[in-house]
Protein backbone atom coordinates (compact mmCIF):
# COMPACT_ATOMS: atom_id res chain seq x y z
CA UNK A 1 0.00 0.00 0.00
CA UNK A 2 1.62 3.44 -1.09
CA UNK A 3 2.09 5.99 2.02
CA UNK A 4 0.31 8.86 -0.07
CA UNK A 5 -1.84 8.20 -2.69
CA UNK A 6 -3.53 10.30 -4.86
CA UNK A 7 -5.95 10.21 -7.98
CA UNK A 8 -3.37 10.41 -10.86
CA UNK A 9 -6.34 11.85 -13.04
CA UNK A 10 -6.14 13.93 -15.70
CA UNK A 11 -8.63 16.08 -13.76
CA UNK A 12 -9.95 18.21 -16.09
CA UNK A 13 -12.08 21.02 -15.50
CA UNK A 14 -13.36 24.32 -17.50
CA UNK A 15 -11.56 27.74 -16.64
CA UNK A 16 -13.71 29.57 -13.82
CA UNK A 17 -14.58 26.47 -11.92
CA UNK A 18 -13.50 25.16 -8.99
CA UNK A 19 -10.59 22.36 -9.29
CA UNK A 20 -10.99 19.74 -6.23
CA UNK A 21 -7.88 17.39 -5.51
CA UNK A 22 -8.09 14.60 -2.86
CA UNK A 23 -5.31 12.62 -1.17
CA UNK A 24 -5.16 10.26 1.32
CA UNK A 25 -2.40 8.92 3.77
CA UNK A 26 -1.29 5.80 5.48
CA UNK A 27 0.81 7.12 8.42
CA UNK A 28 -0.86 7.96 11.24
CA UNK A 29 2.47 9.46 12.85
CA UNK A 30 2.10 11.92 9.96
CA UNK A 31 1.82 15.48 11.04
CA UNK A 32 2.55 18.46 8.33
CA UNK A 33 0.68 18.00 4.81
CA UNK A 34 1.70 19.79 2.10
CA UNK A 35 0.55 20.78 -1.42
CA UNK A 36 2.70 21.08 -4.74
CA UNK A 37 2.69 22.40 -8.16
CA UNK A 38 5.02 21.10 -10.67
CA UNK A 39 5.03 22.43 -14.01
CA UNK A 40 6.31 20.26 -16.50
CA UNK A 41 9.84 20.36 -16.57
CA UNK A 42 10.54 22.02 -13.50
CA UNK A 43 10.65 21.75 -9.98
CA UNK A 44 8.29 21.77 -7.48
CA UNK A 45 6.86 24.68 -5.88
CA UNK A 46 4.82 24.93 -2.48
CA UNK A 47 1.77 26.12 -2.20
CA UNK A 48 -0.09 25.00 0.71
CA UNK A 49 0.81 23.53 3.74
CA UNK A 50 -1.91 22.58 6.64
CA UNK A 51 -1.15 21.06 10.49
CA UNK A 52 -4.29 21.28 12.02
CA UNK A 53 -7.88 19.63 11.25
CA UNK A 54 -9.96 22.07 9.55
CA UNK A 55 -9.45 24.34 6.34
CA UNK A 56 -7.18 26.90 5.85
CA UNK A 57 -7.54 29.52 3.01
CA UNK A 58 -4.80 31.53 0.90
CA UNK A 59 -6.29 33.21 -2.23
CA UNK A 60 -7.51 31.07 -4.52
CA UNK A 61 -6.67 27.83 -2.54
CA UNK A 62 -8.41 26.24 0.26
CA UNK A 63 -6.64 23.29 1.58
CA UNK A 64 -8.65 20.78 4.40
CA UNK A 65 -7.31 18.29 6.52
CA UNK A 66 -8.94 15.23 8.42
CA UNK A 67 -6.76 13.65 10.34
CA UNK A 68 -9.40 11.06 11.48
CA UNK A 69 -10.00 9.72 7.83
CA UNK A 70 -6.59 10.95 6.98
CA UNK A 71 -7.71 13.02 4.31
CA UNK A 72 -6.26 15.95 2.86
CA UNK A 73 -7.84 17.95 0.11
CA UNK A 74 -6.97 20.80 -2.08
CA UNK A 75 -9.76 22.94 -3.48
CA UNK A 76 -8.66 25.77 -6.44
CA UNK A 77 -11.74 28.40 -6.50
CA UNK A 78 -11.67 30.09 -10.24
CA UNK A 79 -9.14 27.98 -11.59
CA UNK A 80 -7.29 29.23 -14.72
CA UNK A 81 -5.64 27.32 -17.41
CA UNK A 82 -2.08 28.67 -15.56
CA UNK A 83 -3.28 26.18 -12.83
CA UNK A 84 -2.56 23.04 -15.22
CA UNK A 85 -0.12 21.44 -13.65
CA UNK A 86 0.74 18.05 -11.44
CA UNK A 87 -0.04 18.64 -7.92
CA UNK A 88 1.89 16.75 -5.50
CA UNK A 89 0.33 15.92 -1.68
CA UNK A 90 2.96 15.14 0.59
CA UNK A 91 3.22 14.26 4.34
CA UNK A 92 5.66 14.61 6.92
CA UNK A 93 5.95 12.69 9.83
CA UNK A 94 8.37 14.39 12.08
CA UNK A 95 11.32 12.79 13.39
CA UNK A 96 11.91 13.57 17.53
CA UNK A 97 10.26 16.91 17.23
CA UNK A 98 12.44 18.16 14.22
CA UNK A 99 11.29 19.34 10.92
CA UNK A 100 13.52 16.51 9.15
CA UNK A 101 11.29 13.50 9.22
CA UNK A 102 10.94 11.80 5.88
CA UNK A 103 8.66 13.85 3.38
CA UNK A 104 6.82 11.09 1.49
CA UNK A 105 5.12 12.35 -1.57
CA UNK A 106 1.73 10.86 -3.94
CA UNK A 107 2.41 9.91 -7.26
CA UNK A 108 0.51 13.55 -8.41
CA UNK A 109 -2.57 14.62 -9.73
CA UNK A 110 -2.50 16.33 -13.49
CA UNK A 111 -4.65 19.10 -13.89
CA UNK A 112 -5.63 20.16 -16.70
CA UNK A 113 -8.09 23.91 -17.28
CA UNK A 114 -9.30 24.71 -20.59
CA UNK A 115 -10.22 27.69 -21.73
CA UNK B 1 11.95 33.71 1.20
CA UNK B 2 14.18 31.10 1.19
CA UNK B 3 15.82 30.23 -2.23
CA UNK B 4 17.58 27.00 -3.21
CA UNK B 5 20.11 27.12 -6.76
CA UNK B 6 21.15 23.95 -8.39
CA UNK B 7 23.70 24.21 -11.00
CA UNK B 8 24.05 23.24 -13.76
CA UNK B 9 20.48 22.97 -14.94
CA UNK B 10 21.11 20.08 -17.68
CA UNK B 11 24.23 17.94 -18.51
CA UNK B 12 24.29 15.73 -21.71
CA UNK B 13 27.41 13.43 -20.58
CA UNK B 14 28.95 9.96 -22.03
CA UNK B 15 28.59 6.85 -20.56
CA UNK B 16 31.07 5.92 -17.88
CA UNK B 17 31.94 9.33 -16.70
CA UNK B 18 30.77 11.06 -13.71
CA UNK B 19 28.49 14.26 -13.09
CA UNK B 20 28.68 16.56 -10.25
CA UNK B 21 25.49 18.61 -8.99
CA UNK B 22 25.80 21.56 -6.86
CA UNK B 23 22.84 22.54 -4.64
CA UNK B 24 23.26 25.94 -2.50
CA UNK B 25 21.07 27.95 0.07
CA UNK B 26 21.17 30.97 -1.46
CA UNK B 27 20.13 33.17 1.57
CA UNK B 28 19.96 30.98 4.53
CA UNK B 29 21.99 28.15 6.18
CA UNK B 30 20.84 24.34 5.04
CA UNK B 31 21.94 22.03 8.32
CA UNK B 32 20.35 19.26 6.53
CA UNK B 33 19.90 19.21 2.24
CA UNK B 34 17.56 16.43 0.50
CA UNK B 35 18.41 14.78 -2.69
CA UNK B 36 15.34 13.69 -4.51
CA UNK B 37 15.25 11.51 -8.23
CA UNK B 38 12.48 12.12 -10.71
CA UNK B 39 11.67 9.85 -13.57
CA UNK B 40 9.13 10.91 -16.59
CA UNK B 41 5.56 11.26 -15.35
CA UNK B 42 6.69 9.57 -11.67
CA UNK B 43 7.00 11.00 -8.35
CA UNK B 44 9.58 12.13 -6.76
CA UNK B 45 11.84 9.61 -5.30
CA UNK B 46 13.87 10.48 -1.73
CA UNK B 47 17.57 9.17 -2.45
CA UNK B 48 19.41 10.57 0.34
CA UNK B 49 19.29 13.26 3.10
CA UNK B 50 22.26 15.30 3.51
CA UNK B 51 24.06 16.58 6.98
CA UNK B 52 26.42 18.84 6.92
CA UNK B 53 29.37 18.01 8.34
CA UNK B 54 28.26 14.19 8.70
CA UNK B 55 27.64 11.24 6.81
CA UNK B 56 24.97 11.35 4.73
CA UNK B 57 21.96 8.61 4.83
CA UNK B 58 20.47 6.62 2.10
CA UNK B 59 17.44 5.28 0.97
CA UNK B 60 16.96 1.75 0.54
CA UNK B 61 17.95 1.01 -2.73
CA UNK B 62 20.08 3.87 -3.36
CA UNK B 63 24.13 2.99 -3.81
CA UNK B 64 26.07 5.07 -1.85
CA UNK B 65 29.15 4.48 -3.39
CA UNK B 66 27.37 5.35 -6.78
CA UNK B 67 26.06 8.64 -5.51
CA UNK B 68 28.06 10.46 -3.71
CA UNK B 69 26.89 13.20 -1.22
CA UNK B 70 29.28 15.56 0.00
CA UNK B 71 27.79 18.36 2.76
CA UNK B 72 30.77 20.47 3.50
CA UNK B 73 29.49 23.72 4.54
CA UNK B 74 25.79 25.10 6.04
CA UNK B 75 25.04 26.39 2.36
CA UNK B 76 25.98 23.98 -0.27
CA UNK B 77 25.40 20.39 -1.02
CA UNK B 78 26.88 18.31 -3.94
CA UNK B 79 25.86 15.13 -5.24
CA UNK B 80 28.40 12.94 -7.58
CA UNK B 81 26.98 10.44 -10.00
CA UNK B 82 29.75 8.26 -10.64
CA UNK B 83 30.38 6.20 -13.74
CA UNK B 84 26.78 7.27 -15.07
CA UNK B 85 24.93 4.76 -17.17
CA UNK B 86 22.08 5.65 -19.41
CA UNK B 87 19.33 4.37 -16.74
CA UNK B 88 21.06 7.63 -14.20
CA UNK B 89 19.32 9.51 -16.55
CA UNK B 90 16.90 11.88 -14.70
CA UNK B 91 15.40 15.04 -13.20
CA UNK B 92 17.46 15.51 -10.07
CA UNK B 93 16.25 17.89 -7.48
CA UNK B 94 17.67 18.97 -4.06
CA UNK B 95 15.80 20.89 -1.61
CA UNK B 96 16.39 22.31 2.30
CA UNK B 97 13.55 22.36 4.84
CA UNK B 98 12.02 25.57 5.99
CA UNK B 99 10.14 26.17 9.17
CA UNK B 100 7.78 23.34 10.21
CA UNK B 101 9.00 20.81 7.93
CA UNK B 102 8.24 22.62 4.54
CA UNK B 103 10.75 21.74 1.73
CA UNK B 104 12.07 24.96 -0.80
CA UNK B 105 13.18 22.76 -3.68
CA UNK B 106 15.81 23.76 -6.21
CA UNK B 107 15.22 24.33 -9.75
CA UNK B 108 16.43 20.67 -10.37
CA UNK B 109 19.13 18.94 -12.90
CA UNK B 110 18.42 17.67 -16.07
CA UNK B 111 20.99 15.11 -16.07
CA UNK B 112 21.06 12.84 -19.82
CA UNK B 113 23.81 10.02 -20.15
CA UNK B 114 24.18 8.90 -23.65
Amino acid sequence: QKEVEQNSGPLSVPEGAIASLNCTYSDRGSQSFFWYRQYSGKSPELIMSIYSNGDKEDGRFTAQLNKASQYVSLLIRDSQPSDSATYLCASLANAGGTSYGKLTFGQGTILTVHP
Amino acid sequence: GAVVSQHPSRVICKSGTSVKIECRSLDFQATTMFWYRQFPKQSLMLMATSNEGSKATYEQGVEKDKFLINHASLTLSTLTVTSAHPEDSSFYICSASVRRGGRVFGPGTRLTVL
